[in-house]
């Protein structure tokens, strides 16, 4: 089965951790991106990456740190430094310019 | 990216045809149209884009203006399952747009028995 997996679907985590969400694809898509979504609210994109070993801030990058090391993984990491944590975080991915295929999502919880 | 603006909601029979109006006075030549739709607690889902030319697949049929101001999202036989936010995005082909898909508030569609 292609497609975009995220783990875990949900996720407790004290104040002050940091915490690391999975994301993982199977459909050789060069380019992944991270979103945060908050109640009642549209998307709003975190960092994005199109090529291995290479990312970008998105609009709210402040609190987070991804990694590219391989084509398939692109974890987030939400460190202690994000003032309001807890949110919806989804994962996406797609093939240069195209639509983008999203994952089921993770939602943190920060107490 | 040019501005998109939606009704906040709106209801449809089930088995009658739903048409979601978007704005976009704003684009330009080189923008393309996309929509999505979000189930409650799940993650989006691509329904359809376009540039200038009426578009249809499986799914939806996207009708865009020719001044290109303006989009409709139609789909044609509404089922339950169809209950979602309706998310209409407008993108450039690359550049600093590459990848970015700015989500508004979009339309939540509720379709009734």
């Amino acid at each position: 089965d292609g497609g975009i997996t995220q783990s875990p679907k949900y996720l407790f985590r004290k104040e002050g951790q940091n915490v690391t969400l999975s994301c993982e694809q199977n459909l050789n898509h060069d380019a992944m991106y991270w979103y945060r979504q908050d109640p009642g609210q549209g998307l709003r994109l975190i960092y994005y990456s199109q090529i291995v070993n290479d990312f970008q801030k998105g609009d709210i990058a402040e609190g987070y740190s991804v990694s590219r090391e391989k084509k398939e993984s692109f974890p987030l990491t939400v460190t202690s430094a994000q003032k309001n944590p807890t949110a919806f975080y989804l994962c996406a991915s797609s093939r240069s310019y195209n639509e983008q295929f999203f994952g089921p999502g993770t939602r943190l919880t920060v107490l | 990216d040019a501005k998109t603006t939606q009704p906040t909601s709106m209801d449809c029979a089930e088995g009658r045809a739903a048409n979601l109006p978007c704005n976009h006075s704003t684009i330009s030549g080189n923008e393309y149209v996309y929509w999505y739709r979000q189930i409650h607690s799940q993650g989006p889902q691509y329904i359809i884009h376009g540039l200038k030319n009426n578009e249809t697949n499986e799914m939806a049929s996207l009708i865009i203006t020719e001044d290109r101001k303006s989009s409709t999202l139609i789909l044609p036989h509404a089922t339950l399952r169809d209950t979602a936010v309706y998310y209409c995005i407008v993108r450039g082909a690359g550049g600093t747009s590459y990848g970015k898909l700015t989500f508004g508030q979009g339309t939540i569609l509720t379709v009734h028995p």
